[in-house]
Protein backbone atom coordinates (compact mmCIF):
# COMPACT_ATOMS: atom_id res chain seq x y z
CA UNK A 1 0.00 0.00 0.00
CA UNK A 2 1.74 3.22 -0.92
CA UNK A 3 1.74 6.29 1.76
CA UNK A 4 1.44 9.40 1.41
CA UNK A 5 3.28 11.51 -0.99
CA UNK A 6 4.00 14.86 -1.14
CA UNK A 7 5.50 17.11 -3.99
CA UNK A 8 8.26 19.10 -4.49
CA UNK A 9 10.31 17.12 -1.73
CA UNK A 10 12.20 21.00 -1.66
CA UNK A 11 11.97 24.03 -3.58
CA UNK A 12 13.65 27.48 -3.69
CA UNK A 13 11.33 30.76 -4.05
CA UNK A 14 12.04 34.22 -3.43
CA UNK A 15 9.66 37.03 -1.07
CA UNK A 16 6.77 37.60 -3.06
CA UNK A 17 6.52 34.61 -5.02
CA UNK A 18 3.86 31.61 -4.63
CA UNK A 19 3.96 28.43 -4.08
CA UNK A 20 2.00 25.20 -4.69
CA UNK A 21 2.75 22.49 -3.18
CA UNK A 22 0.63 18.75 -3.24
CA UNK A 23 -0.38 15.69 -1.29
CA UNK A 24 -1.49 12.59 -2.47
CA UNK A 25 -3.14 10.66 0.78
CA UNK A 26 -3.20 6.65 1.00
CA UNK A 27 -5.77 5.19 -0.60
CA UNK A 28 -9.27 5.05 1.18
CA UNK A 29 -8.39 7.64 3.19
CA UNK A 30 -10.55 11.03 2.87
CA UNK A 31 -9.06 13.36 5.46
CA UNK A 32 -5.66 15.23 4.64
CA UNK A 33 -4.26 18.17 6.86
CA UNK A 34 -1.38 19.74 6.65
CA UNK A 35 1.24 20.95 9.20
CA UNK A 36 4.05 23.64 9.22
CA UNK A 37 7.40 22.55 11.28
CA UNK A 38 10.16 25.02 12.22
CA UNK A 39 12.77 24.38 14.00
CA UNK A 40 12.00 24.83 17.84
CA UNK A 41 8.20 25.67 17.42
CA UNK A 42 7.29 21.88 16.51
CA UNK A 43 4.37 21.01 13.78
CA UNK A 44 2.15 23.82 13.64
CA UNK A 45 -1.51 22.65 12.34
CA UNK A 46 -2.44 24.57 9.53
CA UNK A 47 -5.72 22.86 8.11
CA UNK A 48 -7.73 19.88 7.39
CA UNK A 49 -10.00 18.74 4.40
CA UNK A 50 -12.30 15.75 4.88
CA UNK A 51 -14.25 15.04 1.26
CA UNK A 52 -13.11 18.24 -0.40
CA UNK A 53 -14.17 20.25 2.51
CA UNK A 54 -12.50 22.59 5.30
CA UNK A 55 -13.62 21.03 8.88
CA UNK A 56 -10.76 22.71 10.66
CA UNK A 57 -8.33 26.01 10.26
CA UNK A 58 -5.35 26.72 12.21
CA UNK A 59 -4.26 30.31 13.30
CA UNK A 60 -2.77 31.33 9.94
CA UNK A 61 -2.83 34.39 8.39
CA UNK A 62 -5.13 34.28 4.53
CA UNK A 63 -2.24 33.87 2.45
CA UNK A 64 -1.85 29.93 3.25
CA UNK A 65 -5.12 28.52 1.48
CA UNK A 66 -6.13 24.96 0.89
CA UNK A 67 -8.12 22.23 -1.12
CA UNK A 68 -9.13 18.96 -1.67
CA UNK A 69 -9.99 17.53 -4.96
CA UNK A 70 -12.69 14.55 -5.62
CA UNK A 71 -9.89 12.04 -5.86
CA UNK A 72 -8.57 13.26 -2.33
CA UNK A 73 -5.53 14.69 -2.95
CA UNK A 74 -4.91 17.82 -1.85
CA UNK A 75 -3.14 20.81 -2.43
CA UNK A 76 -1.92 24.28 -0.29
CA UNK A 77 -0.93 27.50 -1.56
CA UNK A 78 1.14 30.15 0.06
CA UNK A 79 0.93 33.45 -2.04
CA UNK A 80 3.21 36.36 -0.90
CA UNK A 81 5.78 34.59 0.04
CA UNK A 82 7.68 35.99 3.51
CA UNK A 83 11.21 34.51 4.44
CA UNK A 84 9.45 33.30 7.80
CA UNK A 85 7.25 30.44 5.47
CA UNK A 86 10.77 29.25 5.26
CA UNK A 87 9.62 25.36 7.03
CA UNK A 88 9.05 21.62 6.29
CA UNK A 89 5.51 21.21 5.45
CA UNK A 90 4.18 18.24 5.91
CA UNK A 91 1.06 16.46 5.02
CA UNK A 92 -1.18 13.74 7.12
CA UNK A 93 -3.71 11.16 5.91
CA UNK A 94 -6.11 9.64 8.57
CA UNK A 95 -8.15 6.40 7.74
CA UNK A 96 -11.63 6.74 7.67
CA UNK A 97 -13.41 7.79 11.88
CA UNK A 98 -16.18 10.34 12.94
CA UNK A 99 -13.06 12.00 15.36
CA UNK A 100 -9.26 12.28 15.88
CA UNK A 101 -8.95 8.88 16.82
CA UNK A 102 -7.23 7.48 13.77
CA UNK A 103 -3.40 7.20 13.10
CA UNK A 104 -1.98 10.01 11.50
CA UNK A 105 0.25 9.02 8.52
CA UNK A 106 2.65 11.54 7.07
CA UNK A 107 4.20 12.30 3.78
CA UNK A 108 8.27 12.99 3.72
CA UNK A 109 7.27 16.74 3.55
CA UNK A 110 7.93 19.64 0.90
CA UNK A 111 10.54 21.58 2.36
CA UNK A 112 10.48 25.12 1.10
CA UNK A 113 13.63 27.81 1.50
CA UNK A 114 12.14 31.47 0.56
CA UNK A 115 14.82 34.01 0.15
CA UNK B 1 -7.23 25.06 26.99
CA UNK B 2 -6.28 22.18 25.71
CA UNK B 3 -1.82 21.47 25.33
CA UNK B 4 0.23 19.02 25.18
CA UNK B 5 3.98 19.64 26.86
CA UNK B 6 7.14 17.83 26.80
CA UNK B 7 10.16 17.17 28.49
CA UNK B 8 13.20 17.86 27.84
CA UNK B 9 13.18 19.63 24.87
CA UNK B 10 16.48 17.74 23.74
CA UNK B 11 18.67 15.48 25.14
CA UNK B 12 22.05 13.56 24.61
CA UNK B 13 22.75 10.08 25.68
CA UNK B 14 25.55 7.74 25.20
CA UNK B 15 24.87 4.39 22.61
CA UNK B 16 23.69 1.77 25.03
CA UNK B 17 22.12 3.91 27.63
CA UNK B 18 18.21 4.27 28.53
CA UNK B 19 16.40 7.58 28.76
CA UNK B 20 13.18 8.36 29.63
CA UNK B 21 11.24 11.66 27.94
CA UNK B 22 8.17 13.00 29.42
CA UNK B 23 4.56 14.56 27.89
CA UNK B 24 2.24 16.01 30.36
CA UNK B 25 -1.25 16.61 28.75
CA UNK B 26 -4.64 19.15 29.32
CA UNK B 27 -6.47 17.40 27.10
CA UNK B 28 -10.18 16.98 27.35
CA UNK B 29 -11.94 15.12 26.84
CA UNK B 30 -9.22 12.57 26.41
CA UNK B 31 -9.63 10.32 23.57
CA UNK B 32 -5.82 8.45 23.04
CA UNK B 33 -1.83 9.50 22.88
CA UNK B 34 0.58 8.66 20.49
CA UNK B 35 4.51 8.76 20.41
CA UNK B 36 5.36 9.55 16.96
CA UNK B 37 9.17 9.24 15.65
CA UNK B 38 10.66 11.98 13.48
CA UNK B 39 14.06 11.08 11.64
CA UNK B 40 15.70 14.34 10.43
CA UNK B 41 13.78 15.55 7.22
CA UNK B 42 11.35 13.11 7.31
CA UNK B 43 7.61 12.74 8.48
CA UNK B 44 6.98 11.63 11.61
CA UNK B 45 5.97 7.92 12.12
CA UNK B 46 3.67 6.65 14.70
CA UNK B 47 5.39 4.40 17.39
CA UNK B 48 2.53 3.66 19.78
CA UNK B 49 -0.49 4.56 21.11
CA UNK B 50 -2.35 4.64 25.03
CA UNK B 51 -6.16 4.26 25.14
CA UNK B 52 -7.42 5.86 28.82
CA UNK B 53 -7.83 2.05 30.00
CA UNK B 54 -3.66 1.56 29.43
CA UNK B 55 -0.91 2.06 31.73
CA UNK B 56 1.81 0.10 29.70
CA UNK B 57 2.91 -0.59 25.92
CA UNK B 58 5.92 -1.73 24.71
CA UNK B 59 7.23 -1.73 21.02
CA UNK B 60 10.55 -3.20 20.60
CA UNK B 61 13.40 -1.30 23.17
CA UNK B 62 10.03 1.83 23.24
CA UNK B 63 7.79 1.23 26.13
CA UNK B 64 5.05 3.83 26.86
CA UNK B 65 3.26 4.81 30.06
CA UNK B 66 0.17 6.41 30.50
CA UNK B 67 -1.15 7.97 34.22
CA UNK B 68 -5.12 8.93 33.08
CA UNK B 69 -5.29 10.40 36.64
CA UNK B 70 -2.18 12.81 36.55
CA UNK B 71 -2.10 13.05 32.84
CA UNK B 72 1.11 12.09 32.01
CA UNK B 73 2.93 9.56 29.56
CA UNK B 74 6.38 8.84 29.22
CA UNK B 75 8.54 7.16 26.21
CA UNK B 76 11.11 4.91 27.88
CA UNK B 77 14.00 3.50 25.46
CA UNK B 78 15.98 0.61 26.76
CA UNK B 79 19.39 0.31 25.28
CA UNK B 80 19.73 3.76 22.93
CA UNK B 81 21.01 3.05 19.63
CA UNK B 82 22.33 5.49 16.96
CA UNK B 83 19.33 4.85 14.41
CA UNK B 84 17.27 6.62 17.98
CA UNK B 85 18.50 9.71 16.93
CA UNK B 86 15.07 11.72 15.96
CA UNK B 87 12.32 14.04 17.09
CA UNK B 88 9.70 12.17 19.50
CA UNK B 89 6.53 14.38 19.84
CA UNK B 90 3.44 13.58 22.07
CA UNK B 91 0.19 13.66 20.10
CA UNK B 92 -2.77 13.75 21.93
CA UNK B 93 -7.01 13.46 20.58
CA UNK B 94 -9.83 15.37 22.25
CA UNK B 95 -12.35 12.60 21.80
CA UNK B 96 -15.23 14.03 19.87
CA UNK B 97 -13.35 16.14 17.63
CA UNK B 98 -11.04 16.59 14.85
CA UNK B 99 -8.18 18.05 16.76
CA UNK B 100 -5.02 16.49 17.18
CA UNK B 101 -2.89 18.28 19.94
CA UNK B 102 0.97 18.34 19.24
CA UNK B 103 3.54 18.56 21.96
CA UNK B 104 6.71 20.27 20.66
CA UNK B 105 8.73 17.40 20.50
CA UNK B 106 12.23 16.19 22.20
CA UNK B 107 14.91 15.97 20.40
CA UNK B 108 17.09 12.98 21.27
CA UNK B 109 20.90 12.60 20.30
CA UNK B 110 22.81 9.16 20.91
CA UNK B 111 26.24 9.41 20.77
CA UNK B 112 28.68 6.04 19.92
Amino acid sequence: KAGVTQTPRYLIKTRGQQVTLSCSPISGHRSVSWYQQTPGQGLQFLFEYFSETQRNKGNFPGRFSGRQFSNSRSEMNVSTLELGDSALYLCASRPPGLDATGELFFGEGSRLTVL
Amino acid sequence: KNQVEQSPQSLIILEGKNCTLQCNYTVSPFSNLRWYKQDTGRGPVSLTIMTFSENTKSNGRYTATLDADTKQSSLHITASQLSDSASYICVVSASGTYKYIFGTGTRLKVLA
